[in-house]
């Protein structure tokens, strides 16, 4: 069955820190991984996405994640936080296999706060 | 570009009552779904659509109806409304089978049984 893991509800951090987000997943065949991020009474806003190729996928306002096969992995990075970064924070798999093609499973969501 | 826009913003029903959520995409977009959110459960896929005519089931689709009779809208039905009901329901369209289309989310629609 395919799922994603968000193992942190919240993630607090300081402007200037780097800051991580984890997410890991499970699915049948190769994984196809998305990270969106939802602002308060907002709809969700595609960040990045692994398809296939280069491990280190970067994305929108200076985010960037890494995906890992062997630890089943698709950790967000940012370098620097900033306060605007606060947000709550979904990683989903879309499953490669015919039959369900198209289906996207989502985490249970990350708070991330960063606080001045 | 509109993108994916959603109708009403905000409802109140009363157990029992039916109701239709609007969801409309100008990207012409094959892929269209609605997913509902709730605290602590992340997103959950009630119905998807493939094309105009081709609809499928989700993770959670008991209670609700859905039809796909134009590439544009993909309207989701409640049929009797129950408390369990109460969510903030999005809809998302992606383009085309691609296994790598990203899927483009409405602002959604807060929706209270009582």
């Amino acid at each position: 069955a395919q799922s994603v893991a968000q193992p942190e509800d919240q993630v607090n951090v300081a402007e200037g820190n780097p800051l991580t987000v984890k997410c890991t997943y499970s699915v049948s065949g190769n994984p196809y991984l998305f990270w969106y991020v939802q602002y308060p009474n907002r709809g969700l806003q595609f960040l990045l996405k692994y398809i296939t190729g280069d491990n280190l996928v970067k994305g929108s306002y200076g985010f960037e994640a890494e995906f890992n096969k062997s630890q089943t992995s698709f950790h967000l990075k940012k370098p620097s936080a900033l306060v605007s970064d606060s947000a709550l924070y979904f990683c989903a798999v879309r499953d490669g296999r015919g039959s369900t093609l198209g289906r996207l499973y989502f985490g249970r969501g990350t708070q991330l706060t960063v606080w001045p | 570009n509109a993108g994916v826009t959603q109708t009403p913003k905000f409802q109140v029903l009363k157990t029992g009552q039916s109701m239709t959520l609007q969801c409309a995409q100008d990207m012409n977009h094959e892929y269209m779904s609605w997913y509902r959110q709730d605290p602590g459960m992340g997103l959950r896929l009630i119905h998807y659509s493939v094309g105009a005519g081709i609809t499928d089931q989700g993770e959670v689709p008991n209670g609700y109806n859905v039809s796909r009779s134009t590439t544009e809208d993909f309207p989701l039905r409640l049929l009797s409304a129950a408390p369990s009901q109460t969510s903030v329901y999005f809809c998302a369209s992606s383009p085309g089978l691609a296994l790598g289309g990203t899927q483009y989310f409405g602002p959604g629609t807060r929706l209270t049984v009582l």
